[in-house]
């Protein structure tokens, strides 16, 4: 089955600075790569997606870029404020073909953004 | 538009016995995915349903299971509770692929 490897673990960045988050999948039949955010005690929301057929996506301080021949993916944060300090995931599925929406995630980020 | 809602938030159980957690999808959504989230293993699949069939089924034993009603409501049934089995339990809800938004979890402790 799939596998989403995610490094680092733990990353602390000083407010303003870029933080750059990324994960690795083996199965390349996964074409649907969405990244969550968790903060403490609450629900892991969803702050940015890509799809196979996109190389980067942006969404104003957020981006992701995916390179599907070395079946890696990236999240960037810009200018990180301290309410970006959260657990960020990254995730993996095959749902655009039909192989429903069986999200394999990695083992998360502890982003820490300092004043 | 109302979010996912998951019922209840906490749950304290006995060894040995048997919970029920409900989720309630967004209006329109006809995938619930259920997960289990610990602090040791993370983020892990446990099924999928949509439109009341089992569409994908994670690694988890036959103790764990599911279903889904015609209002696309789903629960997630855990009988012979072990002490492993305390922890987060998120439902996620798709309208059909892709962009999956998760409830605020139930917490289970089993004691």
């Amino acid at each position: 089955g799939e596998n989403v490897e995610q490094h680092p673990s733990t990353l602390s960045v000083q407010e303003g600075d870029s933080a750059v988050i990324k994960c690795t999948y083996s199965d390349s039949a996964s074409n649907y790569f969405p990244w969550y955010k968790q903060e403490l005690g609450k629900r892991p929301q969803l702050i940015i997606d890509i799809r196979s057929n996109v190389g980067e996506k942006k969404d104003q301080r957020i981006a992701v870029t995916l390179n599907k021949t070395a079946k890696h993916f990236s999240l960037h944060i810009t200018e990180t404020q301290p309410e970006d300090s959260a657990v960020y995931f990254c995730a993996a599925s095959k749902g655009l073909t039909g192989g429903g929406n069986k999200l394999t995630f990695g083992t998360g980020t502890q982003l820490k953004v300092e004043l | 538009k109302a979010g996912v809602t998951q019922t209840p938030r906490y749950l304290i159980k006995t060894r040995g016995q048997q919970v029920t957690l409900s989720c309630s999808p967004i209006s329109g959504h006809r995938s619930v995915s259920w997960y289990q989230q610990t602090p040791g293993q993370g983020l892990q699949f446990l099924f999928e349903y949509f439109s009341e069939t089992q569409r994908n089924k994670g690694n988890f034993p036959g103790r764990f299971s599911g279903r889904q009603f015609s209002n696309s409501r789903s629960e997630m049934n855990v009988s012979t509770l072990e002490l492993g089995d305390s922890a987060l339990y998120l439902c996620a809800s798709s309208l059909e692929r892709e962009e999956a938004f998760f409830g605020q979890g139930t917490r289970l402790t089993v004691v």
